[in-house]
């Protein structure tokens, strides 16, 4: 199914390596979301864009940084200022502030699953 | 601040039970909420949202302003109703919309 991908599915890497997720959508929503995903913890925001070029800061956005160029497209780095990486990481997208209401539900990617060795 | 809380970690009830899901929420708004659901080895996706009043596979949920409340309900539980369920609100702010998840309970139905 389409909608919003993510890609790889599994991500290694070596400790002090910057790595970059990918995070891409066909449903032409304007907001999209990166969240990570630990055991007891839920969903902690990241990252959010609600227009092309424009982003804020999540929760936990400390050793993350994330770019806007395109409307589908949203990728995330996991830096190596990111003291506890590995973790499994979910993109989300919404139609976005002008359409919706109270339907304006997100709709989530597969997610990746980074390990730091 | 905005906060969704679900108290139980783990659930586990016989098929054919009731089950009920506790969500709390705190907000200074006109809550929006959800109900996400996650099967093995599946994207996460939406359960069902308050606004709707719907019945999802059996689900539903009541939003309840006096008590903060919006707990996901099912009269009968089935074994495929095993999953992680988180609760979420979304929250107007001036640099767009946030949801804000609850840690998210996992419900296991035993057959």
């Amino acid at each position: 199914d389409g909608g919003i991908t993510q890609s790889p599915k599994y991500l290694f890497r070596k400790e002090g390596q910057n790595v970059t997720l990918s995070c891409e959508q066909n449903l032409n929503h304007d907001a999209m979301y990166w969240y990570r995903q630990d055991p007891g913890q839920g969903l902690r925001l990241i990252y959010y864009s609600q227009i092309v070029n424009d982003f804020q800061k999540g929760d936990i956005a400390e050793g993350y940084s994330v770019s806007r160029e395109k409307k589908e497209s949203f990728p995330l780095t996991v830096t190596s200022a990111q003291k506890n990486p590995t973790a499994f990481y979910l993109c989300a997208s919404s139609i976005g502030l002008l359409g919706g209401g109270a339907y304006n539900e997100q709709f989530f990617g597969p997610g990746t699953r980074l390990t730091v060795l | 601040a905005q906060r969704v809380t679900q108290p139980e970690k783990l659930l586990s009830v016989f098929k054919g039970a009731p089950v009920e899901l506790k969500c709390n929420y705190s907000y200074s708004g006109s809550p929006e909420l959800f109900w996400y659901v996650q099967y093995s080895r599946q994207r996460l996706q939406l359960l069902l949202r308050h606004i709707s009043r719907e019945s999802i596979k059996g689900f539903t949920a009541d939003l309840n302003k006096g008590e903060t409340s919006f707990h996901l309900k099912k009269p009968f539980a089935q074994e495929e109703d095993s999953a992680m369920y988180y609760c979420a609100l979304k929250g107007n702010t001036n640099t767009g919309n946030q949801f804000y998840f609850g840690t998210g309970t996992s419900l296991t139905v035993i057959p």
